[in-house]
């Protein structure tokens, strides 16, 4: 069955660092893949999608990355802040109607 | 302001008597469905709606219901609930099929049900 992975630790990185989150993926091959970000008590919101031919995408200080051989996508924040604490979480697409989500990581920035 | 209504945000209630949790969105999205998440476990798909009287199944239907008689609103009916059924439930709207590239998800704030 599809399963999606992602670091189930909270990651405690310093205010201005990166920040990496990981998200790997078996047993399909998603078109696309979205990364949503989750504050607590709130519902997701969406951050950035990025298409199978696509190996980066960019958006201010957000980077991500989609490998398809080793079915992983990094989701990078640089020059980190702590507003930038919350869960987030990866939901590989293009499996029609139906969306899977992976659990989320959470991530701690600290002052 | 473009939103996914879900209400009530909190509810506690006891096993067997029945409720619905409201969702209305006002995008005119095509696109509705109905999540679930608990600790561990991420966001699990329950029911989605590609369309007004257009229903299917996903992940994790049991104990469930859900009608889509008006394009804007999705509820969802749990006929007889069970303490198996606490969790922290989502509802999320988008323009068209997920799969598509300009329709990412967009979810409202929450629903906190505890069945005792």
């Amino acid at each position: 069955s599809q399963k999606i992975e992602q670091n189930s630790e909270a990651l405690n990185i310093q205010e201005g660092k990166t920040a990496t989150l990981t998200c790997n993926y078996t047993n399909y091959s998603p078109a696309y893949l979205q990364w949503y970000r989750q504050d607590p008590g709130r519902g997701p919101v969406f951050l950035l999608l990025i298409r199978e031919n696509e190996k980066e995408k960019r958006k201010e200080r957000l980077k991500v990355t989609f490998d398809t051989t080793l079915k992983q996508s990094l989701f990078h924040i640089t020059a980190s802040q702590p507003a930038d604490s919350a869960t987030y979480l990866c939901a590989p697409g293009g499996g029609g109607f139906k969306t899977i989500f992976g659990a989320g990581t959470r991530l701690f920035v600290k002052a | 302001e473009a939103q996914v209504t879900q209400n009530p945000r909190y509810l506690i209630t006891v096993t067997g008597k029945k409720l619905t949790v409201t969702c209305s969105q006002n995008m005119n999205h095509e696109y509705m469905s109905w999540y679930r998440q608990d600790p561990g476990l991420g966001l699990r798909q329950i029911y989605y709606s590609m369309n007004v009287e257009v229903t299917d199944k996903g992940d994790v239907p049991e104990g469930y219901k859900v009608s889509r008689k008006e394009k804007r609103n999705f509820p969802l009916i749990l006929e007889s609930p069970s303490p198996n059924q606490t969790s922290l439930y989502f509802c999320a709207s988008s323009l068209g099929e997920p799969s598509s590239y300009n329709s990412p998800l967009h979810f409202g704030n929450g629903t906190r049900l505890t069945v005792t």
